[in-house]
């Protein structure tokens, strides 16, 4: 079966330092993978898509980045964190076109302070 | 890509059925209609899917009309545990950008 991996939980980083999330699924091969933001209250904003290693799609511009180095692995990252970067991150996966349907990471709370 | 549009908010007591509706007014030939639950600090998770009439499963039954334009959700009997929120989503055939908008927040009360 498949599942999906993300870490760590929770984070607390002081403002202008580094960020690196990471995501891994297992059981599949080739999936899409997604980053998601979620603020408190709010709904869930895309923030970057990979249909496949090394391409990466942005739907929101900040100074978040992403990146696909294996298969399977989806890592966001950030060179100097802001404030406004606090969220609840979710990473999911899907088969080709959406198929299989979006399965969720367990999330990470990023604390900004 | 099918925009959806649900109520903000709903409110409803144990026992009760629970009906939430989405429109999609612009929706594909070849799009179909998920439902998904997320409850707080957790990721959504899939619930029900549908293309057209009624679909049910252990969780949740979905009602889609003839011309797709909407769907609704109905939860039998919801429990406090039902208290989450709810998302409809459109799935394009082929699109790679799933939407989720900001949902439904359903608080069950005792």
């Amino acid at each position: 079966s498949q599942t999906i991996h993300q870490w760590p939980a929770t984070l607390v980083q002081p403002v202008g330092s580094p960020l690196s999330l990471e995501c891994t699924v297992e059981g599949t091969s080739n999936p899409n993978l997604y980053w998601y933001r979620q603020a408190a209250g709010r709904g869930l904003q895309l923030l970057f898509y990979s249909v496949g290693i090394g391409q990466i799609s942005s739907e929101v511009p900040q100074n978040l980045s992403a990146s696909r180095p294996q298969d399977r692995q989806f890592i966001l990252s950030s060179k100097k964190l802001l404030l406004s970067d606090s969220g609840f991150y979710l990473c999911a996966w899907s088969g080709p076109g959406g198929s299989y349907g979006y399965t969720f990471g367990s999330g990470t709370r990023l604390t900004v302070v | 890509l099918a925009k959806t549009t649900q109520p903000i908010s709903m409110d409803s007591y144990e026992g009760q059925e629970v009906n939430i509706t989405c429109s999609h007014n612009n929706i594909a030939t070849n799009d179909y209609i998920t439902w998904y639950q997320q409850f707080p600090s957790q990721g959504p998770r899939f619930i029900i899917q549908g293309y057209k009439t009624k679909v049910t499963n252990e969780v949740a039954s979905l009602f889609i009309p003839a011309d797709r334009k909407s769907s609704t959700l109905s939860l039998p009997r919801v429990s406090l545990s039902d208290t989450a929120v709810y998302y409809c989503l459109v799935v394009s055939g082929g699109s790679y950008i799933p939407t989720f908008g900001r949902g439904t927040s359903l608080i069950v009360h005792p």
